[in-house]
């Protein structure tokens, strides 16, 4: 059965330093990745997206992912937090096109000034 | 991009009352959508799957008979809250698949802006 792990459910950084958010997933075959923001009282937002054309993946906002089968991963960065980027992060996952998606715990990334 | 909206926003209600939830895909037909729930502080769990055309499927754990969905059209499935209690109080989003269009695949998932229902 899929599944996904995000370590760290609260990840604080300081305005311009390096975002890291770790996702790894669980899955029998190839699977197909994404990263979700949600903003307080809001709906989910796409970041970007592993569908297996390139490993490493660019999104919106500056946020972009690798994805690395030998680690089982597919960690967001970004280079630079601003302060609008503080939010609750998903990663998730699913097996095939147009299934249902399995999300991780959520990571909730704090900025500060 | 497409749009999946959800009606209403936000709903209050009394506890045993039942409350209907409708996500509506508005750029496209989609004969296959998804129900979330989201409790306060956690994350997204699948609840069913809405099928055009047949009935929907549920994850373990969810009662079907409470949770009443129908897959109206091709561009519309409602979940219905039928006898809610505080406990149901959550954020109940949809997703809308988009597999492919002419010529492209797109494999896109598009959610709802999300319904907070408030048991009281």
């Amino acid at each position: 059965a899929q599944s996904v792990t995000q370590l760290g459910s609260h990840v604080s950084v300081s305005e311009g330093a390096l975002v890291l958010l770790r996702c790894n997933y669980s899955s029998s075959v190839p699977p197909y990745l994404f990263w979700y923001v949600q903003y307080p009282n809001q709906g989910l937002q796409l970041l970007l997206k592993y569908t297996s054309a390139a490993t490493l993946v660019k999104g919106i906002n500056g946020f972009e992912a690798e994805f690395k089968k030998s680690e089982t991963s597919f960690h967001l960065t970004k280079p630079s937090a601003h302060m609008s980027d503080a939010a609750e992060y998903f990663c998730a996952v699913s097996e095939r096109a147009g299934t249902a998606l399995i999300f991780g715990k959520g990571t909730t990334l704090s900025v500060s000034s | 991009g497409a749009v999946v909206s959800q009606h209403p926003s936000w709903v209050i209600c009394k506890s045993g009352t039942s409350v209907k939830i409708e996500c509506r895909s508005l750029d496209f037909q989609a004969t296959t959508m998804f129900w979330y729930r989201q409790f306060p502080k956690q994350s997204l769990m699948l609840m069913a799957t809405s099928n055009e055309g047949s009935k929907a499927t549920y994850e373990q754990g969810v009662e079907k008979d409470k949770f009443l969905i129908n897959h109206a059209s091709l561009t519309l499935s409602t979940l219905t809250v039928t006898s809610a209690h505080p406990e149901d109080s959550s954020f109940y989003i949809c997703s809308v698949p988009q597999l492919s269009g002419t010529g492209v695949s797109y494999n896109e998932q598009f959610f709802g802006p999300g319904t907070r229902l408030t048991v009281l």
